[in-house]
């Protein structure tokens, strides 16, 4: 399964875009990338997801580079609700979900 | 949406019991479950793959006669502790993949703790 890499922190303003890159070099043709986030202690919330083109629904938006090798999760509006871990995830062959550390997202009033 | 109901939310039992976790999925057939397992300050890792009608399928380093899977049924997969200790304490979560494009719904964890 391709590994993925992501900032362990990250900082954003209430209001402003937070943008959380994730790096998947190794990532195979048929290989999707999703999102999620947790919250403490609760179970992981999905984002959104892709293979190849870029994804928008109503929480975020997910650009994917040409070559896949990395994207950028986007949340438009950072709220002080959106602080959580967020992880890039690239789903295996057998579909399974590996969860690397994720970046810890925090929005600052 | 789909969602995936987990229960309990937090349990504490006596070192030696054993601890049985329940996920049910609403509203749509689960015919995989993936179980995984948090400590503090850690990422989610993946236990084990449960699958309706069969022997459910474990990750390296995790006990399978420690941990076990039941998926009789579409809808329910279980999880039992046995023998539970002070180092099996930690969050436990459950996850179903659904729909066609394999988004995938989790639960929303158990926490145990082993006194």
């Amino acid at each position: 399964d391709a590994k993925t890499t992501q900032p362990p922190s990250m900082d954003c303003a209430e209001g402003r875009a937070a943008n959380l890159p994730c790096n998947h070099s190794t990532i195979s043709g048929n290989e999707y990338v999703y999102w999620y986030r947790q919250i403490h202690s609760q179970g992981p919330q999905y984002i959104i997801h892709g293979l190849k083109n870029n994804e928008t629904n109503e929480m975020a938006s997910l650009i994917i580079t040409e070559d896949r090798k990395s994207s950028t999760l986007i949340l438009p509006h950072a709220t002080l609700r959106d602080t959580a871990v967020y992880y890039c995830i690239v789903r295996g062959s057998n579909y399974k979900l590996t969860f690397g550390k994720g970046t810890l997202l925090t929005v600052n009033p | 949406g789909a969602v995936v109901s987990q229960h309990p939310s937090r349990v504490i039992c006596k070192s030696g019991t054993s601890v049985k976790i329940e996920c049910r999925s609403l509203d749509f057939q689960a015919t995989t479950m993936f179980w995984y397992r948090q400590f503090p300050k850690q990422s989610l890792m993946l236990m084990a793959t449960s699958n309706e009608g069969s022997k459910a399928t474990y990750e390296q380093g995790v006990e399978k006669d420690k941990f076990l899977i039941n998926h009789a049924s579409l809808t329910l997969s279980t999880l039992t502790v046995t023998s539970a200790h002070p180092e099996d304490s930690s969050f436990y979560i459950c996850s179903a993949p659904t729909g066609p494009d394999y988004g995938y719904t989790f639960g929303s964890g158990t926490r145990l703790t082993v006194v």
